[in-house]
């Protein structure tokens, strides 16, 4: 199993720019997360889905940032237009849908926003 | 929403040496903790998690203890190894049912010295 998959591994943007970050679950896997980590913040769920339905957005900072789930391998979170507080590790992460199970995450995006 | 808090923010012990690490959370609806770790530039990854109808779980050098009246939950490594340098993260499990929300603490650096 290659675990979560996330592309780019690095990004690196001006001010403006529209960004979009993807991610594939594992296959199987039912629930899908987006995490934004900063020093600042910390590490901050963003939204998850389960079977491709998003459950709770309330983590999405403002309207520059959307994210979709077109089907069961695929996500996306994009940023539009992107800012320099936007800069972080975004994850992905994923797990079976149920009460104890564990997630995995993805190795990251780490995105900086000149 | 679900308040967590880590103590201590930074832990430093010697190589041999037992590491406690404790967080509290506010959802007494909680019923799922896990503790996570994070090395420098990785991802996160579930190192231990316990359910609320236990009390204590180990895992050869690592345990978790939980106390739901006083809503906290705590790690213990004990023969610490250079290796166990990392971020520490508790993340308490909200609104029970299908969703598995985490929400996760501030984090503890632990710092191994030989």
């Amino acid at each position: 199993d290659a675990g979560v998959i996330q592309s780019p591994r690095h990004e690196v943007t001006e001010m403006g720019q529209e960004v979009t970050l993807r991610c594939k679950p594992i296959s199987g896997h039912n629930s899908l997360f987006w995490y934004r980590q900063t020093m600042m913040r910390g590490l901050e769920l963003l939204i998850y889905f389960n079977n491709n339905v998003p459950i709770d957005d309330s983590g999405m900072p403002e309207d520059r940032f959307s994210a979709k789930m077109p089907n069961a391998s695929f996500s996306t979170l994009k940023i539009q237009p992107s800012e320099p507080r936007d800069s972080a590790v975004y994850f992905c992460a994923s797990s079976s849908l149920g009460q104890y199970n564990e997630q995995f995450f993805g190795p990251g995006t780490r995105l900086t926003v000149l | 929403g679900e308040n967590v808090e880590q103590h201590p923010s930074t832990l430093s012990v010697q190589e041999g040496d037992s590491a406690v690490i404790k967080c509290t959370y506010s959802d007494s609806a909680s019923n799922y903790f896990p503790w996570y770790k994070q090395e420098l530039g990785k991802r996160p990854q579930l190192i231990i998690d316990i359910r609320s109808n236990v009390g204590e779980k180990k895992d050869q050098r690592i345990a978790v203890t939980l106390n739901k009246t006083a809503k906290h939950f705590s790690l213990h490594i004990t023969e610490t190894q250079p290796e166990d340098s990392a971020v520490y993260f508790c993340a308490p499990r909200t609104r029970p049912g299908t969703a598995s929300k985490l929400t996760f603490g501030t984090g503890t650096r632990l710092q191994v010295t030989l």
